[in-house]
C-alpha cells in the first residue's frame, strides 16, 4: 500500500521555524516529484512547492519564495519543507502528495501536519 | 490568477444529477490536464478524475468530467449522501510552475 506521513508540524511564534518532514513507502521515491500542498482554516487547497525526482529542480509559490525550502532525501524515502521566518498566515495544515505526472496529477496524499503560528 | 475559478457551494438531493464549474486561462487548463479531487473533512484529498476525463479504478462511474478550452466541469450522477464534501479542479500553470487549485465547491446532499 502506498502511504505518505507527514510530521513536524507543531505551534511555532511568527518569525520563527519549523521543518516538515513526509515518509513515504510502498512506492519507488526517486520515480516521482513530490509537492506540498496546504489548506488554511476555512479556505481551499493551496500549491505551496513541488521538487522533481532528483531533487534538481524545485519551485514556489510567490507566498512562500525566499522563505521555505522543498528537499527530498532518495536513500531515506523522505521529503522534508523547511520553512523559515513564519507568519500568521502559514497557518495551515500541510500535506505532502505524490504526483504522478501532468497527465496523472496527484496520486497519493498524506492525512496532513499541523502548523500554527502564533505568539 | 491566484486560483481557478469554482463555485463556492452546489446542492441536490440523493438521485439528483449536478455539475460543478471550473474556469482558468491559457497557461493552466488551455494548455495542461485537468484533475478533480474530492476532500472529506478530516481526510485526506482523493483523485477522481485525471487527463481532462479519466477516473482511476475505484471511482464510480457515477463521477464524470468534461473539458473544452479554458473551462472544465465535473459531474456527479446518482448523488449520494456521501458524496457530500469539498470539490477541486486543478491543472499545472505554465506561469507560477506549480499546480493551480480551484477555491473549491462544498456539495451539500439535501
Amino acid at each position: 500500500d502506498v502511504q505518505l506521513v507527514e510530521s513536524g508540524g507543531g505551534v511555532v511564534q511568527p518569525g520563527g521555524s519549523l521543518r516538515l518532514s513526509c515518509e513515504i513507502s510502498g512506492f519507488t521515491f526517486e520515480d516521482f516529484g513530490m509537492h506540498w500542498v496546504r489548506q488554511r482554516p476555512g479556505k481551499g487547497l493551496e500549491w505551496v512547492s513541488q521538487i522533481s525526482w532528483d531533487g534538481g529542480s524545485t519551485s514556489y509559490a510567490e507566498s512562500v519564495k525566499g522563505r521555505f525550502t522543498i528537499s527530498r532525501d532518495n536513500s531515506r524515502n523522505s521529503l522534508f519543507l523547511q520553512m523559515d521566518s513564519l507568519r500568521r498566515e502559514d497557518t495551515a495544515l500541510y500535506y505532502c502528495a505524490k504526483y504522478a505526472g501532468d497527465t496523472n496529477g496527484y496520486d497519493a496524499w498524506g492525512q496532513g501536519t499541523p502548523v500554527t503560528v502564533s505568539s | 490568477q491566484s486560483m481557478l475559478t469554482q463555485p463556492p457551494s452546489a446542492s441536490g438531493t440523493p438521485g439528483q444529477k449536478i455539475s460543478i464549474s471550473c474556469s482558468g486561462g491559457d497557461s493552466n487548463i488551455g494548455d495542461n490536464y485537468v484533475y478533480w479531487y474530492q476532500h472529506l473533512p478530516g481526510g485526506a484529498p482523493k483523485r477522481l478524475i485525471y487527463r481532462h476525463n479519466q477516473r482511476p479504478s475505484g471511482v464510480p462511474d457515477r463521477f464524470s468530467a468534461s473539458t473544452s478550452g479554458t473551462s472544465s466541469s465535473l459531474t456527479i450522477s446518482g448523488l449520494r449522501s456521501e458524496d457530500e464534501a469539498d470539490y477541486y479542479c486543478a491543472a499545472w500553470d505554465d506561469r507560477i510552475g506549480g499546480v493551480l487549485f480551484g477555491g473549491g465547491t462544498r456539495l451539500t446532499v439535501l
